[in-house]
């Protein structure tokens, strides 16, 4: 049973170019979260879906950053005209319902040149 | 704002030592979860205890949650070098929102 697998695990993006981070969850688990971590530092909050449904945004910027869950495929965060303090490493996390312990990919590293 | 403060910010100890580490955190919770990151990798699930439970144990690991004080502390026995790795808390909140609040980790080095 494969663990929450996130793709690319490093991506490097010049300014004002766009990152696409996927995730695909555990299998059977319908609930997906993505956290920022910058280096030393705990994991901050940004987004929770369900498929085909934001549930909470509340940690996610409201400018240039997206999140989805569709019914097919994995789930995509999304940065557009990304700048230096975008560089981070960025988790998805599922779970198979709310409140459950949840299952963290191994991240993917963002670096902004 | 994210909540959790941890302490020590960084611990060095003998193998074979027991390691004590301490969460506080803000707000009233439903569950409080402990997990540990190997340097670049995601995070592992270690252990979650309730708002209505003080203690847990799982094999090596003990738990226990002060709700009066807002607090939790993870004790590790008999450590080991495979210990070596960061330990977050994390809350989830008493809304509907399943989101974990991290803290901001400890360090534990178990030295050979």
């Amino acid at each position: 049973n494969a663990g929450v697998m996130q793709n690319p695990r490093h991506l490097v993006r010049r300014r004002g170019q766009e990152a696409r981070l996927r995730c695909s969850p555990m299998k059977g688990h319908s609930h997906v979260y993505w956290y920022r971590q910058l280096p030393e530092e705990g994991l901050k909050f940004m987004v929770y879906l369900q498929k085909e449904n934001i549930i909470d945004e509340s940690g996610m910027p409201k400018e240039r950053f997206s999140a989805e869950f569709p019914k097919e495929g994995p789930s995509i965060l999304r940065i557009q005209q990304v700048v230096r303090g975008d560089s981070a490493a960025y988790f998805c996390a599922s779970s198979p319902e709310g409140g459950q312990p949840q299952h963290f990919g191994d991240g993917t590293r963002l670096s902004i040149l | 704002s994210q909540q959790g403060e941890e302490d020590p910010q960084a611990l060095s100890i003998q193998e074979g030592e027991n390691a004590t580490m301490n969460c506080s955190y803000k707000t009233s919770i439903n569950n409080l979860q402990w997990y540990r990151q190997n340097s670049g990798r995601g995070l592992v699930h270690l252990i979650l205890i309730r708002s209505n439970e003080r203690e847990k144990h799982s094999g090596r690991l003990r738990v226990t949650l002060d709700t009066s004080k807002k607090s939790s502390s993870l004790l590790i026995t008999a450590s080991r070098a495979a210990d070596t790795a960061s330990y977050f808390c994390a809350t989830v909140q008493m809304d509907s929102s399943y989101k974990l609040i991290f803290g901001s980790g400890t360090r534990l080095l178990v030295r050979p």
